[in-house]
C-alpha cells in the first residue's frame, strides 16, 4: 500500500510569488491534515479535511493560504503571495478515521527568498 | 500553545545502550503518538497509546503513559546507529482531531 505522497519535495521561490503544494493521502483515508514546521519551531497544525470538507482550519496563519480537496482525494495548499516567514517544511498526513494514527508524508521543503 | 514538551532536548548514547525520552503535556488527551524523523526525511509513526492504556510495546520500543502526571516516556532498547533521529510526541485532545507536537528529542547513537 502506497503511503502519503507530497509534491514537490523542494520548492525555492521569491517573495511575492505563488506556490502550490500537493498531497496524495493513503487511498481510502477520508481524513487529511496539513501541518508545517517553520525554522526552529515545533510542528504546527494548519487544517483538517474530512473528505472534501474543511473540518478545522483554525491553524491557517492568514488568508494568503488556501487549501482545497476537490473530490475528497488529493489536496492542494496554495500560498499566494509567499512571504519570507512562510519558509519551512509542509507536511501532509492522513488517517482512516479521526483520532486514529496519522500517517505523514515526506514533506515539502519551501524556501522563500 | 505548545502541548507536548520532550525531555531531554538532545541525547547521545553508545550503540547497544538504551535511550529514554519523556514527553509532558498540558491538557486532557485522547491519544498520544510517538514519531521519528530521520535527518531531512518525513515523520515515521512509531506507536500510538490511548488514554486508557498505560504501557505499549512494539519491537525494541516501549511507551508508557501516566495520565495523572500528564506524561509519557519512550524507551528504545539496544539502540542502533539507525535509531539516530529526532523523536516527537504528539497528542490529540478529547474533542480535537489535530495533533499538537513537542519540540522533539534529538537522539544520536554512536557506533
Amino acid at each position: 500500500e502506497a503511503g502519503v505522497t507530497q509534491f514537490p519535495s523542494h520548492s525555492v521561490i521569491e517573495k511575492g510569488q505563488t506556490v502550490t503544494l500537493r498531497c496524495d493521502p493513503i487511498s481510502g483515508h477520508d481524513n487529511l491534515y496539513w501541518y508545517r514546521r517553520v525554522m526552529g519551531k515545533e510542528i504546527k497544525f494548519l487544517l483538517h479535511f474530512v473528505k472534501e470538507s474543511k473540518q478545522d482550519e483554525s491553524g491557517m496563519p492568514n488568508n494568503r493560504f488556501l487549501a482545497e480537496r476537490t473530490g475528497g482525494t488529493y489536496s492542494t495548499l496554495k500560498v499566494q503571495p509567499a512571504e519570507l516567514e512562510d519558509s519551512g517544511v509542509y507536511f501532509c498526513a492522513s488517517s482512516l478515521r479521526h483520532q486514529e494514527t496519522q500517517y505523514f508524508g515526506p514533506g515539502t521543503r519551501l524556501l522563500v527568498l | 500553545s505548545q502541548q507536548g514538551e520532550e525531555d531531554p532536548q538532545a541525547l547521545s548514547i553508545q550503540e547497544g545502550e538504551n535511550a529514554t525520552m519523556n514527553c509532558s503535556y498540558k491538557t486532557s488527551i485522547n491519544n498520544l503518538q510517538w514519531y521519528r524523523q530521520n535527518s531531512g526525511r518525513g515523520l515515521v509513526h512509531l506507536i500510538l497509546i490511548r488514554s486508557n492504556e498505560r504501557e505499549k510495546h512494539s519491537g525494541r520500543l516501549r511507551v508508557t503513559l501516566d495520565t495523572s502526571k500528564k506524561s509519557s516516556s519512550l524507551l528504545i532498547t539496544a539502540s542502533r546507529a539507525a535509531d539516530t533521529a529526532s523523536y516527537f510526541c504528539a497528542t490529540d485532545g478529547v474533542n480535537d482531531y489535530k495533533l499538537s507536537f513537542g519540540a522533539g528529542t534529538t537522539v544520536t547513537v554512536r557506533a
